[in-house]
């Protein structure tokens, strides 16, 4: 059974980087037909997804603006994990992060969700 | 790209009677379409993958239908578990999209 465990601060400061890892078990972060995504949800825009790592690409979803250029998905295969870092945060990142796995199509497997408030 | 457009944006509905969702494609995407269920505090759970096949766990009262551009999530007697947003997404062409969602409230 895959289960996705997340891990990382709730509190950023504006400026700074929000930070979180999810930690996989029953499946492997380096399997090329599995990709390994992050999304965030917020009251005001909703489910948003955020971009994966998939084998040795990533994609990053230009269609959310407000993440350009300050988004990095990356894979830890030492440690069977996976982060996303977001530089330069505002309190307009607000919002609840999730874990996903994405295999065939559809995300069937969810981490817990870790709010994360920027504020100083 | 395609855009996913989801209908109503809020559904109020009394426990036991029944919702109908329904998520239009700008395209086709075949069968390629899915929903989700995301409740307050809890993360997303896929519900019906394949336009008309029922996730693991997920009860037969939820019911998928659809073919190209027009899908139907169908809640036969809603519960009080099943107040929730709700999410289509298509994997049939890349990139994959989500629709905006419809929130299932209470009425």
């Amino acid at each position: 059974q895959v289960h996705l465990q997340q891990s990382g601060p709730g509190l950023v400061k504006p400026s700074q980087t929000l930070s979180l890892t999810c930690a996989i078990s029953g499946d492997s972060v380096s399997k090329n037909d599995t990709a390994w995504n992050w999304f965030r949800q917020s009251p005001s825009r909703g489910l948003e997804w955020l971009g994966w790592t998939y084998g040795a690409s990533k994609y990053y979803n230009d269609h959310i603006r407000s993440v350009r250029g300050r988004i990095t998905i990356n894979p830890d295969t030492s440690k069977n994990q996976f982060s996303l870092q977001l530089n330069s945060v505002t309190p307009d990142d607000t919002a609840t992060y999730y874990c996903a796995r994405a295999k065939g199509g559809t995300f069937a497997y969810w981490g817990q969700g870790t709010l994360v408030t920027v504020s100083s | 790209e395609i855009v996913l457009t989801q209908s109503p944006a809020t559904l109020s509905v009394s426990p036991g009677e029944r919702a109908t969702l329904s998520c239009r494609a700008s395209e086709s995407v075949t069968s390629n379409l899915h929903w989700y269920q995301h409740r307050p505090g809890q993360a997303p759970r896929l519900v019906i993958y394949g336009a008309s096949t029922r996730a693991t766990g997920i009860p037969a009262r939820f019911s998928g239908s659809g073919f190209g551009t027009e899908f139907t999530l169908t809640i036969s007697s809603l519960q009080s578990e099943d107040f929730a947003i709700y999410y289509c997404q298509q994997s049939n062409a890349w990139p994959w999209a989500f629709g905006q969602g419809t929130k299932v409230e209470i009425k």
